[in-house]
């Protein structure tokens, strides 16, 4: 399995607080996504990136934001947690970018905002 | 945003028989189609990612193909095992990430 750890694996906490998600990889992959996962919806972007301190919005960036400090990690940050952000969240890395690398998951992290 | 339909939505199959589900997406700007299992309390679990109208890959008894051109993919099961029971996901994209179907629920049925 690639070496993805994410971190932590469940949180609960209360509207309005600042959260921060950490993603961990021993692959030294280039490419690093944060996805959130919802009943009814599939796999949906949130943010990527291509290296260190390069960074682009997805499709559902609105109240988050990112940083990748370095190459192993890649942080995702609600400044004021909201009720609809709670959700399953996902971070995949790649080699390459996905015109023909796949990506691969970590176990993700359950977030319930109250 | 591109739009990644899946269907059917659910299917239960007998264990032993032979299935396939199908993966539509917008056929302009294509570069790639990734085919994804995920099992329940896992993460989702890369199974090919094909480029090339044409495409066929095959893993064990799984195997794809993928039209560019009229914008599907199908995914094929041979004799359908109870560890085949899992989320078939696909999603398409490129440089800027993927946008992912809302996949397919197989249940095996012994």
């Amino acid at each position: 399995d690639a070496g993805i750890t994410q971190s932590p694996r469940h949180k609960v906490t209360e509207t309005g607080t600042p959260v921060t998600l950490r993603c961990h990889q021993t692959e030294n992959h280039r490419y690093m996504y944060w996805y959130r996962q919802d009943p009814g919806h599939g796999l949906r972007l949130i943010h990527y990136s291509y290296g260190v301190k390069d960074t682009d919005k997805g499709e559902v960036s609105d109240g988050y934001s990112v940083s990748r400090s370095k190459t192993e990690d890649f942080l995702l940050t609600l400044e004021s947690a909201t009720s609809s952000q709670t959700s399953v969240y996902f971070c995949a890395i790649s080699e390459e970018d996905s015109r023909n690398q796949p990506q691969h998951f970590g176990d993700g992290t359950r977030l319930s905002i109250l | 945003i591109l739009n990644v339909e899946q269907s059917p939505q659910s299917l239960h199959v007998q264990e032993g028989d032979s299935t396939n589900f199908t993966c539509s997406f917008p056929s302009s700007n294509f570069y790639a189609l990734h085919w994804y299992r995920w099992e329940t309390a896992k993460s989702p679990e890369a199974l090919f990612v094909m480029t090339l109208n044409g495409d066929e890959k095959k893993k064990g008894r799984i195997s794809a193909t993928l039209n560019t051109k009229e914008g599907y993919s199908y995914l094929y099961i041979k004799g359908s095992q109870p560890e085949d029971s899992a989320t078939y996901l696909c999603a398409t994209g490129g440089a800027d990430g993927l946008t992912f179907g809302k996949g397919t629920h197989l249940i095996i049925q012994p």
